[in-house]
């Protein structure tokens, strides 16, 4: 069964201390790794889309990076704007024909105190 | 550009009720999935449809749950006779192609069972 597992479960960070979020991964056959966003009482929003062991993406503040096991969001100079949490979800081939639901971490809740 | 819209954003109902949440894609989107929030649990999907075709409903309970996305109109979520468990978040996200592309959310439909 395809797994995700975030850590840590909450982090409080100071305005400007950078950090990394951690999202490991079993699945059988990875078509990609997506992170998002999410505010309180709102949608998750999309960030990034990983698709191989050793790529990279960036955004203002923060990088994802993707192994063959684990995914990582580095958040540089954190603002109290990035306050939100931040959940990882893995696409892979199913067994239900066509299907490419994703299958999500229950995410970890970043604070940035000013 | 409207992103995804779901209605109602919160929606009471007495235990053996029936609750239809409504999701209108993002224009040019033809595939829907629909996903459940639980206090404190990630997100868990349900059930995704193309128009008038259901592809996957493995994470939709056996009884009470269906769901429907016509030629017209938008995507319909029907639990019946609801019970205090049904309470969550439910999320509903499209995208365009299915395959490799990401999911973009709505805000949700908050329903609370008395």
């Amino acid at each position: 069964e395809d797994q995700v597992t975030q850590s840590p479960e909450a982090l409080r960070l100071q305005e400007g201390e950078s950090s990394s979020l951690n999202c490991s991964y079993t699945v059988s056959g990875l078509r990609g790794l997506f992170w998002y966003r999410q505010d309180p009482g709102k949608g998750p929003e999309f960030l990034f889309t990983l698709y191989s062991a050793g790529e990279e993406k960036e955004k203002e503040r923060l990088k994802a990076t993707l192994t063959k096991k684990e995914s990582f969001l580095h958040i540089t100079a954190p603002k109290p704007e990035d306050s939100a949490t931040y959940l990882c979800a893995v696409q892979a081939p199913s067994l239900q024909g066509g299907s490419e639901k994703l299958v999500f971490g229950k995410g970890t809740k970043l604070t940035v105190n000013p | 550009n409207a992103g995804v819209m779901q209605n109602p954003r919160h929606l009471v109902r007495r235990r053996g009720q029936e609750a239809r949440l409504r999701c209108s894609p993002m224009k040019g989107h033809s595939h829907v999935y629909w996903y459940r929030q639980l206090p404190e649990e990630g997100l868990k999907f349900m059930v995704y449809l193309q128009k008038e075709n259901i592809i996957d409903e493995s994470g939709m309970p056996k009884e009470r749950f269906s769901a429907e996305f016509p030629k017209e109109g938008p995507s319909i979520l029907r639990i019946q006779q609801v019970v205090r468990g049904d309470s969550a978040a439910y999320f509903c996200a499209s995208s365009s192609t299915g395959r490799d592309s990401p999911l973009h959310f709505g805000n949700g439909t908050r329903l609370t069972v008395t």
